[in-house]
């Protein structure tokens, strides 16, 4: 089983639509959950970042950990076709070295 | 403020050889990280570095290896190619331990191993 799950996609909606993009995680000992945007031929790029349980908002953006079902939602509001790329969740922990565990990523398509 | 820079942006191999990927931080980043992007694997912790050390090493082969120079850049030397190595190749740096939060990526160099 690996540590973080993520549905690869694709994910199509229509622009205007929320978006819920999910990962599931089985290390208890998460304690940093961030999200990246990556456009296509580009390096990933830092949405935000959340430590431990709760939501963090940031304009359209909206985090959610639940450590309790080890589970971590980015949610999108008024989805637009410049949010078409593929969102990758990751997670560390502060033992062992601080890695950073990526999921393999959700793409996204945003339909005009 | 510049982002981080990684050269070249394509490298094309054969099996057996050696390849040598670069990387220049953000500046005032003492952290560097690379990562393997594999087609569907999604990112793979290579290495990490930090004041000139590496400070963690993901699940690769001793041929992966690397290093940081003074100036903060570190370099990522793969030998021994082998076809499954052909990926695209991911620097990030942060502000040091404390910052490995937000780490910002390069554009990444997609290695082609024939």
């Amino acid at each position: 089983q690996k540590e973080v799950e993520q549905d690869p996609g694709p994910l199509s909606v229509p622009e205007g639509a929320i978006v819920s993009l999910n990962c599931t995680y089985s290390n208890s000992a998460f304690q940093y959950f961030m999200w990246y945007r990556q456009y296509s031929r580009k390096g990933p790029e830092l949405l935000m970042y959340t430590y431990s349980s709760g939501n963090k908002e940031d304009g359209r953006f909206t985090a959610q950990v639940d450590k309790s079902s080890k589970y971590i939602s980015l949610f999108i509001r008024d989805s637009q076709p410049s949010d078409s790329a593929t969102y990758l969740c990751a997670m560390r922990v502060n033992t062992g070295g601080f890695k950073t565990i990526f999921g393999a990523g959700t793409r996204l398509f945003v339909k005009a | 403020e510049a982002g981080v820079t990684q050269s070249p942006t394509h490298l094309i191999k054969t099996r057996g050889q050696q390849a040598t990927l670069r990387c220049s931080p953000i500046s005032g980043h003492t952290s560097v990280y690379w990562y393997q992007q594999a087609l569907g694997l999604g990112l793979q912790f290579l290495l990490w570095y930090d004041e000139g050390e590496e400070r963690n090493r993901g699940n690769f082969p001793p041929r992966f290896s690397g290093r940081q120079f003074p100036n903060y850049s570190s370099e990522l030397n793969v030998n021994a190619l082998e076809l499954e190595d052909s990926a695209l190749y991911l620097c990030a740096s942060s502000r040091g331990t404390l910052g490995a939060n937000e780490q910002f990526f390069g554009p990444g160099t997609r290695l082609t191993v024939l």
